[in-house]
């Protein structure tokens, strides 16, 4: 297993483009997320999913979109990059749909700079 | 949201038993407490999760208090590669339609000095 893969490692945008931040999980897990880290923060939610075809806001969700279409996949979209949203993206995903015992497992990451 | 207060950094030296602390004072009755591990530049890693009394794995403990108003983490014995930040998280929080969110803090740093 490949577990929670995250592409592209870094990206540089400049202010109003857009682009897609991909995540992939190949655990079947119904779970999935998308944290967004500045320094010296914590991590704080975006956008989750606990299945496809479901997704709902996370904290900070202005400025990003995401779809489930299918288990395996969660795109987050940037539709006009702000330098704002410059940090690192983390992807997560868990097993169920609400377990409280579930263990999150999280991708690599995606260092974003937005000049 | 339950809310979670840790110390921002801790240090220690290799070989020694560290405890973390977090305080979360209104934890709800349905919360379990779970702890993450980041390394720099990588994403966060389960450590352990309980919900009262003691839990232990082959990493770590965590100690809950009756009360469950706080909880600490215990590393034993740790090494160089234990140098980390670690996330104390509480609930998940329930929102409709049956779906959750976790919550992290900003974590305690923990340089393990030689």
């Amino acid at each position: 297993n490949a577990g929670v893969t995250q592409t592209p490692k870094f990206q540089v945008l400049k202010t109003g483009q857009s682009m897609t931040l991909q995540c992939a999980q190949d655990m079947n897990h119904e779970y999935m997320s998308w944290y967004r880290q500045d320094p010296g923060m914590g991590l704080r939610l975006i956008h989750y999913s606990v299945g496809a075809g479901i997704t709902d806001q996370g904290e900070v969700p202005n400025g990003y979109n995401v779809s489930r279409s299918t288990t395996e996949d969660f795109p987050l979209r940037l539709l006009s990059a702000a330098p704002s949203q410059t940090s690192v993206y983390f992807c997560a995903s868990s097993q169920g749909q609400g377990g409280v015992l579930e263990t999150q497992y999280f991708g690599p990451g995606t260092r974003l700079l937005v000049l | 949201l339950a809310k979670t207060t840790q110390p921002i950094s801790m240090d220690s030296y290799e070989g020694q038993e560290v405890n973390i602390t977090c305080s979360h004072n209104n934890i709800a009755t349905n919360d379990y407490i779970t702890w993450y591990q980041q390394f720099p530049s990588q994403g966060p890693r389960f450590i352990i999760q309980g919900y009262k009394t003691k839990v232990t794995n082959e990493v770590a403990s965590l100690f809950i208090p009756a009360d469950r108003k706080s909880s600490t983490l215990s590393l034993p014995r740790v090494s160089l590669s234990d140098t980390a930040v670690y996330y104390c998280l509480v609930g998940p929080t329930y929102s409709g339609a049956g779906s959750y969110q976790l919550t992290f803090g900003k974590g305690t740093k923990l340089s393990v000095i030689p």
